[in-house]
């Protein structure tokens, strides 16, 4: 069973620019959730889609949205990027997101915001 | 305020050897905890859970304590080998919504000197 995938891998943007990131669960997956990780934040939790509604959000500005497909692909979209938006963004799906159910971590996309 | 914490950066074992990864959390309504492991360049990877309910669980050379009252919890790895130089983070997630995104913190850097 093929893994969590994202694309693209790498990104760079400037300032001011908006941009998408894609993620496709590992198959039969329905919850994907989204996270942030930074050198001085370390993971953090952005939202969480399940049956292509928003179940949950972390502490995260409005520029910062997602969405989640009927095959349950999902997007994050982030607008007016600022410098510190440079992080790793991991996409991670589950079964139904229950509380104990694994969650899988794709690679992650790498996004550079000059 | 971070509610879960990893005090130590990082931790250097011999190989052979115990390694025991140390973490705090503040937050009582915690109710399940987790361990993931990552490689540079890759996303987390799911070692082993407990439920609070619990204060053990094995699986292989993994196993997790934990201790409720102290708001502890802890990872042994015996015995430890080259492979397991890597990121260890700690996360938890509490039951009460069902699909909120799991609080993690910000890892130890295990390495395994031979």
């Amino acid at each position: 069973k093929a893994g969590v995938t994202q694309t693209p891998r790498y990104l760079i943007k400037t300032r001011g620019q908006q941009v998408t990131l894609s993620c496709s669960p590992i198959s039969g997956h329905r919850s994907v959730s989204w996270y942030q990780q930074t050198p001085g934040q370390g993971l953090q939790f952005l939202f969480e889609y399940f049956s292509e509604t928003q179940r949950n959000k972390g502490n995260f500005p409005g520029r910062f949205s997602g969405r989640q497909f009927s095959n349950s692909r999902s997007e994050m979209n982030v607008s007016t990027l600022e410098l510190g938006d440079s992080a790793l963004y991991l996409c991670a799906s589950s079964l139904f997101g229950g509380l104990a159910d694994t969650q899988y971590f794709g690679p992650g996309t790498r996004l550079t915001v000059l | 305020d971070q509610q879960v914490k990893q005090n130590s950066p990082s931790l250097s074992v011999q190989e052979g050897r115990i390694s025991i990864l140390n973490c705090d959390y503040t937050n009582s309504m915690f109710d399940y905890f987790l361990w993931y492991k990552k490689y540079p360049a890759e996303g987390p990877t799911f070692l082993i859970s407990i439920s609070s309910i619990k204060d053990k669980n094995e699986d292989g050379r993994f196993t997790v304590f934990l201790n409720k009252s102290a708001k502890h919890l802890s990872l042994h790895i015996v015995p430890s080998q080259p492979g397991d130089s890597a990121v260890y983070f700690c996360a938890a997630r509490w039951g009460g919504g069902g699909a909120d995104g799991l609080t993690f913190g910000k890892g130890t850097h295990l390495i395994i000197q031979p």
